[in-house]
This record gives structure tokens, sequence and C-alpha cells, in this order.
């Protein structure tokens, strides 16, 4: 079946624009988890939905960070007022209920100039 | 809050010859333990995983072992081809929580 995908695949933006970056997890998949990488670097965690449960928003880096996913499916995380150390890939991964295996999807490169 | 440690940083073997990457985590919650490889420029894929009622796990050439009790994890891969060549990732995690990485691997295979 389909994986996770991610749009867009690339975003290049000026500091100080905001930012949407969109997740499609795997169909049935409850949990949904945003991480960053940056270049050359291990990955960050960010965010984590699970179901209808209050997200976990413990990674996220500051207040111009914010999810929010609708449905329990489609996944959307905002960076408002971007600054060049925002520069990085953003990685979305989902999981079953239950089983902790998560999928990444492809990711969106994200360069603020 | 849990922290993974993993080394080596970089690692080059010839093809043929094994390769052993070894992670250390802090939390003795964590009771999940997945192995991701990344080639460059694509995403992380799962290769292998354990969790924490097992000892051991193999899969064809690779395999993962974990010590509770030293709170330590590790990935083998046996008889390394070039296209095994990539970034490897350990993590932990409790139940289906957040993942925490290590900082990666990279391995390089020598033909």
């Amino acid at each position: 079946g389909a994986g996770v995908s991610q749009s867009p695949s690339n975003k290049v933006t000026e500091k100080g624009k905001d930012v949407e970056l969109r997740c499609d997890p795997i169909s049935g998949h409850t949990a949904l988890y945003w991480y960053r990488q940056s270049l050359g670097q291990g990955l960050e965690f960010l965010i984590y939905f699970q179901g209808n449960s209050a997200p976990d928003k413990s990674g996220l880096p500051s207040d111009r960070f914010s999810a929010e996913r609708t449905g329990g499916s489609v996944s959307t995380l905002t960076i408002q007022r971007t600054q060049q150390e925002d520069s990085a890939v953003y990685l979305c991964a989902s999981s079953l209920a239950g089983g902790p295996e998560q999928y990444f999807g492809p990711g969106t490169r994200l360069t603020v100039t | 809050g849990e922290n993974v440690e993993q080394h080596p940083s970089t690692l080059s073997v010839q093809e043929g010859d094994s390769a052993v990457i070894k992670c250390t985590y802090s939390d003795s919650a964590s009771n999940y333990f997945p192995w991701y490889k990344q080639e460059l420029g694509k995403r992380p894929q799962l290769i292998i995983d354990i969790r924490s009622n097992v000892g051991e796990k193999k899969d064809q050439r690779i395999a993962v072992t974990l010590n509770k009790t030293a709170k330590h994890f590790s990935l083998h891969i046996t008889e390394t081809q070039p296209e095994d060549s990539a970034v490897y990732f350990c993590a932990a995690s409790k139940n289906t929580d957040k993942l925490i990485f290590g900082t990666g691997t990279r391995l390089q295979v020598f033909p």
C-alpha cells in the first residue's frame, strides 16, 4: 500500500516568512510524529499525535512551531517567522495504534534564505 | 529524559567483513529499540528492531542484541556488501512514544 507522503518535497523561503509542511500518514495509522534532521545530523523529535489524545509537544524548539492533525489523518507543521536555523529536513512518521514501528515519509527540505 | 549515545560515528570495512555498531541508552523504562538505515537523500528505513523482552533477533545478515542490565544494544551486519553503505541510526522509545535517536554511524563498505 501507499507509504507516508509529505509535501512539498522542497521549500525555499525568505527569513521571516511563514511556512506550512504537510504529512499524509499511512492509511489506518493512528499515531503521527514529526522529526527534524539538520544537515549531517541525527533526527530530533518535534511533536507526536496519538488518536484523540492531546499531542506531545515537548520537542518543539520554540513557540514559532506548531502542528495540527485534522480528522485523525493529515497533519500540518507550521513554522512562523522562519529563521535560518530552521533550515533542515522535516520528516514525518506514522505507526499503528499499539505498534511501535514507525515508518517515515520522504521529508520536506526547508531552506530559509 | 532519554539519551541515546551511538558509536562509532564512522566505520569502514572491507566487503565480506562484519560491522558492529553500538548504542547505549539512559532510561531503563525504554522497551523498544529500532535500527534505521538512511541512504544519501533518502528517508530512514526501518531494518530491524528489538523489544526489551528479547535478548537477540536476527534477520538474514543483520542481527541486533540487547543487554537490558547494561542498557546497551548493538547492530551486527555480517558478510557486508557495498550496498550496505549508508548511515545507520539506533533509537529507543517506551511503547509507542517518540523515538530518541543516536547520532548515527556512517558505514562505508569497500569492494
